[in-house]
């Protein structure tokens, strides 16, 4: 299965911007790059997803590579209610998505 | 709320036992998905269903089964349990049978004593 490497932790404050990186050298053409949160006692939480261009939504941004070798999700303005595990997933097939150790995002105060 | 349900939320069985784990998708979604999530292991996709038929199959193990029925609610079925089976179980729908968003419930916490 196509694997991701993110860092094990990362340490942000309130109000400030968070680009967690994601890296993904092995990814084929048609593989969609899509970013879940897990938080705390929860069920993973959809954030965000992309294929060869940069994406906006609600929740986040995502900035992706132009040899899409690498991404990075930004959270524009961390809260301390985006205290969580970002797991960022390279969906294999139609089907099933295969989750990482993901990055453990602790946010200050 | 995903709008996910899964029962029960926590169950403690014994080893050898079987036990049975539900999952009512989102309304209108036709897919369901389970993940299996232990600490040493994350998350591990196990099986997905799509409109009541078998769509794709992952890391299940033979003791494990799943269906889904024609109200598209689905089950997760555990049998001959090892102390290894202790993990969450994850249940997640989406609309189509590809996951471009999938939605999780909250998990069951099956203990295996």
């Amino acid at each position: 299965d196509a694997k991701t490497t993110q860092p094990n932790s990362m340490e942000s404050n309130e109000e400030e911007p968070v680009h967690l990186p994601c890296n993904h050298s092995t990814i084929s053409g048609t593989d969609y790059i899509h970013w879940y949160r897990q938080l705390p006692s929860q069920g993973p939480e959809y954030v965000i997803h992309g294929l060869t261009s940069n994406v906006n939504n609600r929740m986040a941004s995502l900035a992706i590579a132009e040899d899409r070798k690498s991404s990075t999700l930004i959270l524009h303005r961390a809260t301390l209610r985006d205290a969580a595990v970002y797991y960022c997933i390279l969906r294999v097939g139609p089907e099933k998505l295969v989750f990482g150790k993901g990055t453990k995002l602790t946010v200050n105060p | 709320d995903s709008g996910v349900t899964q029962t029960p939320k926590h169950l403690i069985t014994a080893t050898g036992q079987r036990v049975t784990l539900r999952c009512s998708p989102r309304s209108g979604d036709l897919s369901v998905y389970w993940y299996q999530q232990s600490l040493d292991q994350g998350l591990q996709f196990l099986i997905q269903y799509y409109n009541g038929e078998e769509r794709a199959k992952g890391n299940i193990l033979e003791r494990f089964s799943a269906q889904q029925f024609p109200d598209l609610h689905s089950e997760l079925n555990l049998s001959s349990l090892e102390l290894g089976d202790s993990a969450l179980y994850f249940c997640a729908s989406s609309a189509r049978a590809t996951s471009n968003e999938a939605f999780f419930g909250q998990g069951t916490r099956l203990t295996v004593v």
